[in-house]
C-alpha cells in the first residue's frame, strides 16, 4: 500500500459527460501528480500541483482541469468526454524534495461508452 | 526533450533464468532514472532509482540496474527470475529529480514460465 488513495476505482460514463476523479496523497506529501495510462499513448504526465498551486503541465487536454485543495487532496475534472478518454488515471504524490520518489495510487479506470 | 525507449514490449523467461529488461534514455542534462513495476490491476511501485550517486543501483526484490552514460542505457537485471516477477515494467526519466514530472517508456511485459 503506497498510502495514496484514489476514488472511485472504476467509472463508467457516456460521451459528453463530465466526471471528477479524486486523489488523497500520502500524509505529509505536498506534491500531487496526475498521469494517464492508455493502450495507445502509454503512461503520460498530465499535471502537477505543489501545495495548492499548479507546478507543471504536460499533455493535458483543455477539456481536463485539476486542482489541489488546502487539505492537499486533488481532483481531476474531465468534461465533454470522448471515447478516447477511456484510460487508467493515476495519481502520485511526493514530498517535493528532488531526491524523493513518486508514490502511485491504485488508479481510477474510466470507461467512456 | 527527454525520452525513454524500452526495447521489447514482451519478454519471456524461464523460472530461474536471468532477467534483462532494456532501457535507453535521451536527456540533455544528467538524468534521474527510475524503474517501476506494475502488477495486474495495481498502481506502479518503484523498484529502484538512479540519482547520480553509484552507477550500479540495487533495488527491491533482487533487481538491479546499471547506469551507463556512454551507452545512454539503464538496463534492469535480476539473476534468477521468480514466478512472482511476472508484471509490466516501466523505465522513466526525469531531468531534475524524483519530484519532477516523469517521462515513461512504453513498458515491457515480463512473463515467467515454470
Amino acid at each position: 500500500d503506497s498510502g495514496v488513495t484514489q476514488t472511485p476505482k472504476h467509472l463508467i460514463t457516456a460521451t459528453g459527460q463530465r466526471v471528477t476523479l479524486r486523489c488523497s496523497p500520502r500524509s505529509g506529501d505536498l506534491s500531487v501528480y496526475w498521469y494517464q495510462q492508455s493502450l495507445d499513448q502509454g503512461l503520460q504526465f498530465l499535471i502537477q500541483y505543489y501545495n495548492g498551486e499548479e507546478r507543471a503541465k504536460g499533455n493535458i487536454l483543455e477539456r481536463f482541469s485539476a486542482q489541489q485543495f488546502p487539505d492537499l487532496h486533488s481532483e481531476l475534472n474531465l468534461s465533454s468526454l470522448e471515447l478516447g478518454d477511456s484510460a487508467l488515471y493515476f495519481c502520485a504524490s511526493c514530498s517535493g524534495l528532488l531526491v524523493d520518489e513518486q508514490f502511485f495510487g491504485p488508479g481510477t479506470r474510466l470507461t467512456v461508452l | 526533450a527527454q525520452s525513454v525507449t524500452q526495447l521489447g514490449s514482451h519478454v519471456s523467461v524461464s523460472e530461474g533464468a536471468l532477467v534483462l529488461l532494456r532501457c535507453n534514455y535521451s536527456s540533455s542534462v544528467p538524468p534521474y532514472l527510475f524503474w517501476y513495476v506494475q502488477y495486474p490491476n495495481q498502481g506502479l511501485q518503484l523498484l529502484l532509482k538512479y540519482t547520480s550517486a553509484a552507477t550500479l543501483v540495487k533495488g527491491i526484490n533482487g533487481f538491479e540496474a546499471e547506469f551507463k552514460k556512454s551507452e545512454t542505457s539503464f538496463h534492469l537485471t535480476k539473476p534468477s527470475a521468480h514466478m512472482s516477477d511476472a508484471a509490466e515494467y516501466f523505465c522513466a526519466v526525469s531531468d531534475k529529480g524524483g519530484s519532477e514530472k516523469l517521462v515513461f517508456g512504453k513498458g515491457t511485459k515480463l512473463t515467467v514460465n515454470p
